[in-house]
């Protein structure tokens, strides 16, 4: 299994442009997250998702949009770029059998530069 | 508000030291905690789930223990190597909030010295 994967791992966009982080795991987990990590900050929830076609927002939405088509995907869309977007992103994904047990599962994470 | 607070920030030991990592946290109603580790440009690995039901847990020279009453996690990391060098994230899944999300501490980076 390659577990969680994400691309791309570097971008730098310029303010007003737009881009979607892609997300994709191979272990048939049901719930999937989008966190975001500042330099010297913990991680901040952005969206997650249940399952396919069931999305909701996180901690940190303003600015960000996903959809969940499939079990395995799991893309987050910038609009419209700002500097406070710069960060790197981090996607994660779970099996939820009991709410105990639910242990979150990394990928390696996006650095976005946003000019 | 529902909170996780890791202290210090950084930490330096010499090599061959057994040191505890502190996390704690604003409410006892949680469903699990769990330990990562994160190296410098890397992704987050998951070290340790502990349950609300569990005191602790332990995976080869890691320990963490769990005391729902005081708010309060500690890790153990016994004789560290120059490779336990990275930054250990607490992060915590409460009953009241909604659908295992996780709130995470800052982290303790760690840095273990030859």
């Amino acid at each position: 299994n390659a577990g969680v994967t994400q691309t791309p791992k570097f971008r730098i966009l310029k303010i007003g442009q737009s881009m979607t982080l892609q997300c994709t795991q191979d272990m048939n987990h049901n719930y999937m997250y989008w966190y975001r990590q500042d330099p010297g900050m913990g991680l901040k929830l952005i969206y997650y998702s249940v399952g396919a076609g069931i999305t909701d927002k996180g901690e940190v939405p303003n600015g960000y949009n996903v959809s969940r088509s499939t079990t395995e995907d799991f893309p987050l869309r910038l609009e419209l770029a700002a500097p406070s977007q710069t960060s790197v992103y981090f996607c994660a994904s779970s099996y939820l059998q009991r709410e105990a047990y639910n242990e979150q599962f990394f990928g390696p994470g996006t650095r976005l530069t946003v000019l | 508000k529902q909170e996780v607070t890791q202290i210090p920030a950084a930490l330096s030991v010499p090599e061959g030291e057994n040191l505890v990592l502190n996390c704690s946290f604003t409410d006892s109603a949680i469903y699990n905690l769990q330990w990562f580790r994160q190296d410098p440009g890397k992704g987050l690995t998951s070290l340790l789930l502990i349950q609300s039901s569990q005191r602790e847990q332990t995976s080869g020279r890691l320990n963490a223990s769990l005391d729902k009453s005081s708010g309060r996690s500690t890790l153990y990391i016994a004789a560290s190597q120059p490779g336990d060098s990275a930054t250990y994230l607490c992060a915590v899944s409460w009953i009241t909030g909604a659908n295992s999300k996780l709130t995470f501490g800052k982290g303790i980076t760690l840095s273990v010295r030859p």
